[in-house]
């Protein structure tokens, strides 16, 4: 496709459930980036790839949040356990070159944990 | 600690004019400072970006105005239209070292 892919749209799931979230990047970017934006906020940073090594997590909340990026390409952010508190929109992005210049962004992934 | 103060929160304006939108950072090793448009619904899309090595950048309407010591940066938009309305993420960021931190979003209203 022409820009970031996001699946799903939209996800409701009860707590203690675990969810997995798709970013499919625009193809040939290196880097790809987990956001997650409250109503009404910025982006907050999560953690970020270049090719299929994770380069910083620090943004990631707790142990129970993690990412993986295996060949490259798509990458999944799983939430396991969740909480009332994960609810939110999960944006992902991706860049052309490392570290630096414009990130393209999807649409986003609405998660909300009843 | 936000790193990317911006402010204000939320701005109307009427059509043809001026709206100001400023962000202050506390960084010194940031080189990078962009900002992204934000449509409802949609994701953030890249806007106008500006390096400390200028210190105003210009594109169609939307100028960047840079202030190194000040540490602070500003988007003005000229002959602002209701089209332009919109939440606008000021950010910044260290190439090579440290990924994009966004300010918390001013919510602009243009109307007629």
């Amino acid at each position: 496709g022409a820009g970031v892919s996001q699946s799903p749209r939209y996800k409701v799931t009860k707590r203690g459930q675990d969810v997995a979230l798709r970013c499919d990047p625009i193809s040939g970017h290196v880097s790809l980036y987990w956001y997650r934006q409250a109503l009404g906020q910025g982006p907050e940073f999560l953690t970020y790839f270049n090719y299929e090594a994770q380069q910083d997590k620090s943004g990631l909340p707790n142990d129970r949040f993690s990412a993986e990026r295996p060949e490259g390409s798509i990458s999944t952010l799983t939430i396991q356990r969740t909480e009332q508190r994960d609810s939110a929109m999960y944006r992902c992005a991706s860049g052309g070159q490392v570290n630096t210049g414009e990130l393209f962004f999807g649409e986003g992934s609405r998660l909300t944990v009843l | 600690q936000q790193q990317v103060k911006q402010s204000p929160q939320s701005l109307i304006v009427q059509k043809g004019g001026i709206p100001i939108i400023n962000c202050a950072y506390e960084n010194t090793a940031f080189d990078y400072f962009p900002w992204y448009q934000q449509f409802p619904g949609k994701g953030p899309a890249l806007l106008i970006a500006i390096r400390p090595d200028v210190s105003e950048k210009k594109e169609g309407r939307f100028t960047i105005s840079f202030n190194k010591s000040a540490k602070q940066f500003s988007l003005h938009i000229m002959d602002s239209q209701p089209g332009d309305s919109a939440t606008y993420f000021c950010a910044a960021s260290n190439s090579g070292n440290t990924p994009l931190v966004f300010g918390k979003g001013t919510r602009l209203s243009v109307i007629a």
